[in-house]
């Protein structure tokens, strides 16, 4: 398996650019989460999915933020409209669920890259 | 809530030296796993050992070790004759039986030849 992609691995845009940040999950994965991470602030759990259903957003810091699942293979935050303090590296990470037959039990994350965001 | 805590914000260790992080968390959970991130200058997040709360041995993997202290809430890594590429920031980081991930603010190691 080639693990979590994410794209763009840098993204360099001008304030009030609209941002759209992009994942595919490990094959078989059905939860899938977005981190930022920043020196000040350190890794922060942005919103979580299960099954494509989002379940956890209260890490999104505000409306200009927003993230979507269409499918069990693709997802994507998008930020609009960009802000220099958006500025941060973006993880996404995937884990099957707990306790199904046969896989690991512990449900490590596996994370991606990251996305290298800066916004002028 | 859970929280983890690493109090270690840096530390530096010699060459083929040990060194340990430490980590504690909070839970009212009884079953639980933990796990030890590592990122390296290239940021990506590689999992370099988990334990299962349930298990009373503690997790090893090659050069890395953990002292899982469950009464304590505890849960500290020992890197064995470090190498230079150990230098990463390390997390620390819970899962509860509801799949929820809480990561602590991470240790930065810098091995020194």
């Amino acid at each position: 398996d080639a693990g979590v992609i994410q794209s763009p691995r840098h993204e360099v845009t001008e304030m009030g650019q609209e941002v759209t940040l992009r994942c595919k999950p490990i094959s078989g994965h059905d939860y899938l989460f977005w981190y930022r991470q920043t020196m000040m602030r350190g890794l922060e759990l942005l919103i979580y999915f299960n099954n494509n259903v989002p379940i956890d957003d209260s890490g999104m810091p505000e409306d200009r933020f927003s993230a979507k699942m269409p499918n069990a293979s693709f997802s994507t935050l998008k930020i609009q409209p960009s802000e220099p303090r958006d500025s941060a590296v973006y993880f996404c990470a995937s884990s099957n669920s707990p306790g199904l037959a046969g896989l690991s039990s512990y449900n490590e994350q596996f994370f991606g890259p990251g996305t290298r965001l800066t916004v002028l | 809530a859970q929280t983890v805590t690493q109090s270690q914000p840096e530390m530096s260790v010699q060459e083929a030296e040990t060194v340990t992080l430490s980590c504690t968390y909070d839970t009212s959970e009884n079953n639980y796993y933990l796990f030890w991130y590592k990122q390296p200058p290239s940021r990506q997040m590689i999992l370099v050992i988990r334990q299962e709360a349930y298990k009373q041995q503690n997790a090893t993997e090659n050069r890395f070790s953990v002292n899982f202290q469950k009464a304590a809430k505890s849960f500290s890594l020992k890197i064995s004759d470090s190498q230079l590429g150990d230098t990463a920031m390390y997390f620390c980081a819970f899962r509860n039986t509801g799949n929820q991930f809480y990561f602590g603010t991470g240790t930065s190691l810098t091995v020194i030849p």
